[in-house]
């Protein structure tokens, strides 16, 4: 079964400063999800990658994908305490599997104002 | 609401007990899964529903487990003989067909604790 492995597994910083979360997959990746959890809530979609070299950008946050090393990278530019919480990678099966999300275990995202 | 719906938001309930947790998926969206996020394993897989096709139930944990969907909208998730062990968070996520652009849109999730 495909494992997840994500980057730190928790990160402190002031704001301000810039940060990088990877997320690096056991097998082929078929696409990549990135979702934002607040404790006690749900996960909120982030971004989609489906190919490989793909970058896309929200706000100050920016996802790219690597195919070839079956890695995606999150970066997040000057940060602020907004952007606290836990960040998933997502993964979904291939084929008629598409539909099963695997996850990372999250990184713990802190921001000091 | 727009989003996903999920109830209860809490549930504490005696093992061996049965629990039904209820999902409405966003309007429109044909594909409808569940989740299982606790401390020890992460978020897991649980089950998908997408249209009119079987459902994937690949990743339920036991028979004690089961789920279904009526008029491809709400669904219910029941787990029988409730055993500490299962005492997590239960998400419920759904999007259009499940291909390759469309994310999945997740509820806040009902928290069940088994005493």
């Amino acid at each position: 079964s495909q494992e997840l492995e994500q980057s730190p597994q928790s990160l402190i910083v002031q704001e301000g400063k810039n940060l990088t979360i990877n997320c690096t997959s056991s097998k082929t990746l078929y696409g990549l999800y990135w979702y934002k959890q607040k404790y006690g809530e749900g996960l909120i979609f982030l971004m989609m990658l489906q190919k490989g070299g793909e970058e896309k950008s929200h706000e100050k946050i920016t996802a790219k994908l690597d195919e070839k090393k079956q890695q995606s990278s999150l970066h997040i530019t000057a940060s602020q305490p907004s952007h606290a919480g836990i960040y998933l990678c997502g993964a979904p099966g291939g084929g008629t599997s598409y539909g099963k999300l695997t996850f990372g275990q999250g990184t713990i995202l802190t921001v000091h104002p | 609401g727009a989003g996903v719906s999920q109830s209860p938001s809490n549930k504490v309930t005696e093992k061996g007990k049965d629990v039904e947790l209820r999902c409405d998926p966003i309007s429109g969206h044909t594909a409808l899964y569940w989740y299982r996020q606790s401390l020890g394993q992460g978020l897991e897989f649980l089950i998908y529903f997408q249209g009119n096709s079987a459902p994937d139930k690949s990743g339920l944990p036991s028979d004690r487990f089961s789920a279904e969907r009526t008029g491809g909208s709400v669904s219910t998730l029941t787990i029988q003989r409730t055993q500490q062990e299962d005492s997590a968070v239960y998400l419920c996520a759904s999007s259009f067909l499940p291909k390759k652009n469309q994310p999945q849109h997740f509820g806040d999730g009902t928290r069940l604790s088994i005493l």
